[in-house]
Parts: structure tokens; sequence; C-alpha cells
């Protein structure tokens, strides 16, 4: 299993530019969400969606936007990039199943993290 | 809302001592409550989540955290520190829905010495 698959690891960009951090899980998720990780902060939801074709803001979604064609991909824009969103970034899932054969109730399996620096 | 405050950045222990590292929750319905650990330069692995069973949990690497509704806490504790639990470890929250979003802390930086 491959589980959450995250690409780039690491990113330079300049101010202004744009690009697309990619997330892909293999483990049927429905749940699949994005947070950003800053010394000192923890980390912060910036979106997440629930199943193809639905997706909400999170606590820190300025400046980015997602979108969710299908259940295994999750894909994370950055329309004109900021040196404030120099951070690392983490794509995380899960499974909505309840049930007495879900032990894995709300725990999310993250990926390995991208880096991206903003100049 | 939700919320997770964790008491210390920083902990430093030596090998073999006790390991506490706090964390306490605000929420205005039962939560579930986890712990993340995060070794260098990879992302996270649950070590333990507490979803209204025992109040005791048990996780991975001998780490252990207790449930205090009354006091809002859910600590983790390991009674021998080991060098390889040198990581940063983080407290979250989360609501008892399918849809329930997770919240963290700000993380504890644990350093082990010799």
């Amino acid at each position: 299993n491959a589980g959450v698959t995250q690409t780039p690891k690491f990113q330079v960009l300049k101010t202004g530019q744009s690009m697309t951090l990619q997330c892909a899980q293999d483990m049927n998720h429905e749940y699949m969400s994005w947070y950003r990780q800053d010394p000192g902060m923890g980390l912060r939801l910036i979106h997440y969606s629930v199943g193809a074709g639905i997706t909400d803001q999170g606590e820190v979604p300025n400046g980015y936007n997602v979108s969710r064609s299908t259940t295994e991909d999750f894909p994370l824009r950055l329309l004109s990039a900021a040196p404030s969103q120099t951070s690392v970034y983490f794509c995380a899932s899960r499974t909505t199943t309840s049930g007495i054969f879900n032990s894995g109730a709300n725990v999310l399996t993250f990926g390995a993290g991208s880096r991206l620096t903003v100049l | 809302a939700q919320s997770v405050t964790q008491l210390g950045s920083h902990v430093s222990v030596s090998e073999g001592a006790l390991v506490l590292l706090r964390c306490n929750y605000s929420s205005s319905v039962p939560p579930y409550l986890f712990w993340y650990v995060q070794y260098p330069n990879q992302g996270l692995q649950l070590l333990l989540k507490y979803t209204s069973a025992a109040t005791l949990v048990k996780g991975i690497n001998g780490f252990e955290a207790e449930f205090k509704k009354s006091e809002t806490s859910f600590h983790l504790t390991k009674p021998s520190a080991h060098m390889s639990d040198a990581a940063e470890y983080f407290c979250a929250v989360s609501e008892k829905t399918s849809y329930g979003k997770l919240t963290f802390g700000q993380g504890t930086i644990l350093t082990v010495h010799p």
C-alpha cells in the first residue's frame, strides 16, 4: 500500500508564481485534507473534502484553491505565491465509515510532506 | 469551536526518566482525542487515540494517555524515555462525527539526553 503520496517533496517559488501540490491516496478514503505546518503553530487546516465534488474551507484558506474530481486525488493550488506561504504542507486522509468493524474513527493518515519556499 | 493547548513547547528528559507531555482541550461536545508523533523530516504517525471507551489509552512504543473529563486533559506519558523517543509530539481533538475536522495543538519537542 502506498498510502498518501505527496509531490513534490521540495519546491522553491518566486513571489507571484503559481503551482500545484499533488496528493493521491489509494485507500478509498472519502475524507481528504490539507494542513500547513509552521514552527510553534502546530498544523493548521487549509481545505478539506468529504468526497468527490465536495470541498470546504478550513482555518487558513486564503491564497489556496482545491478541487476534488476523483476520490483518489486532492490537489492544492497556490495561485500567486507569497513569502507567507513558505511552509511545510501535509495532505491527510481518512475514512468516514463508522461502525463496529471500523477501528479507525477519525484517524488521519498523513503524507510525507511538501516543503515549499517562496522567495 | 474546539481547541487544544499543549503546555511546554520543549521538554527535555534524561534517558530512562519519566516522559510527561501535557495537553488540555476545549470542545462543546464530547470529543475524540489523539496524540501524533513526528520524527525529523517525516509525516505524522498516530501514537494513540481516545474514542470514549477506556479512559486510559495505551499506544505504540510504550506511551499511554489518560482522558480526564473533569480536567479537560489528555496528558501523554511514558515511564522510561529512550533516545529514539526524541521527536515532536502533537495533541489533537475532533468531534465525534463522520466529518469531524482535526484540530492540532502547537506541538511539543521532546529531547532525550543520554
